[in-house]
C-alpha cells in the first residue's frame, strides 16, 4: 500500500477549476511533487516544492500544502490536461521515495 | 539539457535477472543529484524502486531491497539496475529519472522515455 493517498478519479468541466489532493504523514516534512502522465508517455514534472513550475508548464497549474495534505490545482482545465496525475515525496524516514496511487483526471 | 535513455533486454525469463542501463547525456552523473529507477506495471501506478548517488550511496524500496542492486559507472556516465529472481509481477515499463533532494524539496525533473520489460518463458 502507498504511504501517499490520492483519489482514484476526478472529473472537471472544460474551463473549470479542479483540485487533486494527496495525503500522507511524510508531507509534514517534505513538499510533494506532481507529475502528469498521458497514455504511453513518461511522467512529466508539473509542480515541485512550495509551488514551483518547471519551464514550459502552463501557469494554470499550481500547488499548495497544508499539514499532511498537498494539492494540485488546475485553474481553467483544458482538454489536454486529461491525464493521470501522481504525487511523490520522500517517506517519513527520508530514506526513500514514494508515489501516490495516482488520480485519473477526466475533462468533460 | 540532460537526457536519459534506458536500454536492456525486453524479455527476461522467470527466476532470471533483469538488467537495465540508463545513459546520461548532456550532463555529468557526478553532479549533485540522485539517479533513480521507477517502474509501472501494465495498467497500474508508479512504483519507486531505488536510487544512487555518484558516490555509490544507495537507497532501495524495502519491498524490493532483497532483489535489487543499483550501481553507477562514472567513466561511462551511466547507472544500472539489476533485479534478481524475477516473476511475472516484475513485468513493467521501467523508467530512469534524475532526482533532486534538497532539504524539504524532492522531485524528479528529468525522465527517460521508459523501456518495457516482460517476464515470460
Amino acid at each position: 500500500s502507498s504511504e501517499l493517498t490520492q483519489d482514484p478519479a476526478v472529473s472537471v468541466a472544460l474551463g473549470q477549476t479542479v483540485r487533486i489532493t494527496c495525503q500522507g504523514d511524510s508531507l509534514r516534512s517534505y513538499y510533494a511533487s506532481w507529475y502528469q502522465q498521458k497514455p504511453g508517455q513518461a511522467p512529466v514534472l508539473v509542480i515541485y516544492g512550495k509551488n514551483n513550475r518547471p519551464s514550459g508548464i502552463p501557469d494554470r497549474f499550481s500547488g499548495s500544502s497544508s499539514g499532511n495534505t498537498a494539492s494540485l490545482t488546475i485553474t481553467g482545465a483544458q482538454a489536454e490536461d486529461e491525464a493521470d496525475y501522481y504525487c511523490n515525496s520522500r517517506d517519513s524516514s527520508g530514506n526513500r521515495g514514494v508515489f501516490g496511487g495516482g488520480t485519473k483526471l477526466t475533462v468533460l | 539539457q540532460v537526457q536519459l535513455q534506458e536500454s536492456g533486454p525486453g524479455l527476461v525469463k522467470p527466476s532470471g535477472t533483469l538488467s537495465l542501463t540508463c545513459a546520461v547525456s548532456g550532463g555529468s552523473i557526478s553532479s549533485s543529484n540522485w539517479w533513480s529507477w521507477v517502474r509501472q506495471p501494465p495498467g497500474k501506478g508508479l512504483e519507486w524502486i531505488g536510487e544512487i548517488y555518484h558516490s555509490g550511496s544507495t537507497n532501495y524500496n524495502p519491498s524490493l531491497k532483497s532483489r535489487v542492486t543499483i550501481s553507477v559507472d562514472k567513466s561511462k556516465n551511466q547507472f544500472s539496475l539489476k533485479l534478481s529472481s524475477v516473476t511475472a509481477a516484475d513485468t513493467a515499463v521501467y523508467y530512469c529519472a534524475r532526482a533532486r533532494v534538497m532539504g524539504y524539496y524532492y522531485y524528479m525533473d528529468v525522465w527517460g522515455k521508459g523501456t518495457t520489460v516482460t517476464v515470460s518463458s
